[in-house]
């Protein structure tokens, strides 16, 4: 069974920093683009990022260029989302998906997610 | 304002057929990359509803389909029952943002 577990959300003040852990079972994580999508409280979806197979290639949307940073440890069948500078609006539930081969892009699978609260 | 137009909210009874537009522009739907939707029911995360414009994942029934025209697309879901009470987002991708992008959703109530 495909299976995607979050964890590392929680409070963090404005400016300050978070690491997002996604844990994947049920499938070769390794062959497989992965990506991180939020959805703030009561609001739609938003792609953030996602990154190729390998880790070699990593694409962002604008508004986390230069704040958020995307990676894999396929040894460890594991993704990661590292959130610097940490805004207010930045908060939201923050799923990790996988993406369904030959399509651009199709999220066939994701976590239950993990929230992320940015206040002080 | 999201790069993917969907109305805020459709309705209909049981039974009956609604269908959810999705209009894009030049750089996305127009072209010419696939369009996906998603349903999201109440609490839940969302789930692969249509993939590659018009295509079905195994386990969702033929009652959802998808349509593309030009810059726009449409799901259309007939035989409406109460289950599909959900919120319905499309998704693409946009070249002139790099990214891909969702639509704003539509709830769907079923009265």
């Amino acid at each position: 069974e495909v299976q995607m577990v979050e964890s590392g959300g929680g409070l963090v003040q404005p400016g300050g920093s978070l690491r997002l852990s996604c844990a994947a079972s049920g499938f070769t994580f390794s062959t497989y683009w992965m990506s991180w999508v939020r959805q703030a409280p009561g609001k739609g979806l938003e792609w953030m990022a996602n990154i190729e197979e390998d880790g070699s290639a990593k694409n962002y949307v604008d508004s986390v260029k230069g704040r958020f940073t995307i990676s894999r440890d396929n040894a460890k069948n594991s993704l990661y989302l590292r959130m610097n500078n940490l805004r207010a609006e930045d908060t939201a539930v923050y799923y990790c998906a996988r993406e369904r081969p030959g399509q651009l892009v199709a999220l066939d699978y994701w976590g239950q997610g993990t929230l992320v609260t940015v206040s002080s | 304002q999201s790069a993917l137009t969907q109305p805020p909210s459709v309705s209909g009874a049981p039974g009956q057929r609604v269908t959810i537009s999705c209009a894009g522009s030049s750089s996305n739907i127009g072209a010419g990359y696939d369009v996906y939707w998603y349903q999201q029911l109440p609490g839940t995360v969302p789930k692969l509803l249509i993939y590659g414009n018009n295509n079905r994942p195994s386990g969702v029934p033929d009652r959802f389909s998808g349509s593309k025209s030009g810059t726009s697309a449409s799901l259309a879901i007939t035989g409406l029952q109460a289950e599909d009470e959900a919120n319905y987002y499309c998704q693409s991708y946009d070249s002139s943002l790099r990214a891909v992008v969702f639509g704003g959703g539509t709830k769907l109530t079923v009265l």
